[in-house]
């Protein structure tokens, strides 16, 4: 069976510093992955996905993930926290069109 | 260019009662998704279709729940009786469906159901 298990329903960094979004993922084969960030009172936006080619992905507003086959992973991170970083982000699999979402990590931003 | 289309925005029923919701996808999209977003929880998907067909709703309560997506633009998604549990946004999502796994899904704004 697939599943998405985000490590984290609260994530709280300080303006400036570095941001790690952890998601592990179960799948029988090579899924695509995808992050997703949903800010308050707007709908859910594509930050960046992996669909089998380089495993480190570079995303919008200076996100990237890396995709670690050997420990089933794909953390989300950025070097340095903006105030408009904080939102919801969700980790998604997709495997065959069986679209799986993660709970969601809320990252909280502090001044 | 346009985004996905939801209404109504807001929704608030009594259980037992019906209601539909309605989305239009982004132009040229062949690829509609809805979800169903519990306060709390990530999105589930209800359905998916490819065109006007069917290509995933082994999560979606048939006996309650019924979507179609006629002439493979528009899709309606209805909900007869509601349960105080159906109470929800309903996200709809469009993605052009070229590439099966790997594409992009654009969601519209949701609609949020209260069900009393």
């Amino acid at each position: 069976a697939q599943s998405v298990t985000q490590l984290d329903s609260h994530v709280s960094v300080s303006e400036g510093t570095p941001v790690l979004l952890r998601c592990n993922y179960s799948s029988s084969y090579s899924p695509s992955l995808f992050w997703y960030v949903q800010h308050p009172n707007k709908g859910l936006q594509l930050l960046l996905k992996y669909t089998s080619a380089a495993t480190l992905v570079k995303g919008i507003n200076g996100f990237e993930a890396e995709f670690k086959k050997s420990e089933t992973s794909f953390h989300l991170t950025k070097p340095s926290a903006h105030m408009s970083d904080a939102a919801e982000y969700f980790c998604v699999l997709n495997r065959d069109d069986k679209i799986i979402f993660g709970k969601g990590t809320r990252l909280h931003i502090l001044p | 260019e346009a985004g996905v289309a939801q209404s109504p925005r807001y929704k608030i029923i009594e259980k037992r009662q019906s209601v539909a919701f309605w989305c239009n996808p982004i132009s040229g999209h062949a690829t509609l998704y809805w979800y169903q977003q519990i306060l709390g929880q990530g999105p589930k998907l209800l359905i998916q279709f490819q065109n006007n067909g069917v290509v995933d709703d082994s999560q979606l309560p048939k006996d309650r729940f019924s979507a179609e997506r006629l002439k493979g633009v528009d899709s309606t998604l209805k909900i007869q009786p509601a349960k105080l549990e159906d109470s929800a946004v309903y996200l709809c999502a469009s993605s052009l469906g070229l590439a099966r796994g790997v594409d992009t899904q654009y969601f519209g704004p949701g609609t949020r159901l209260t069900v009393l």
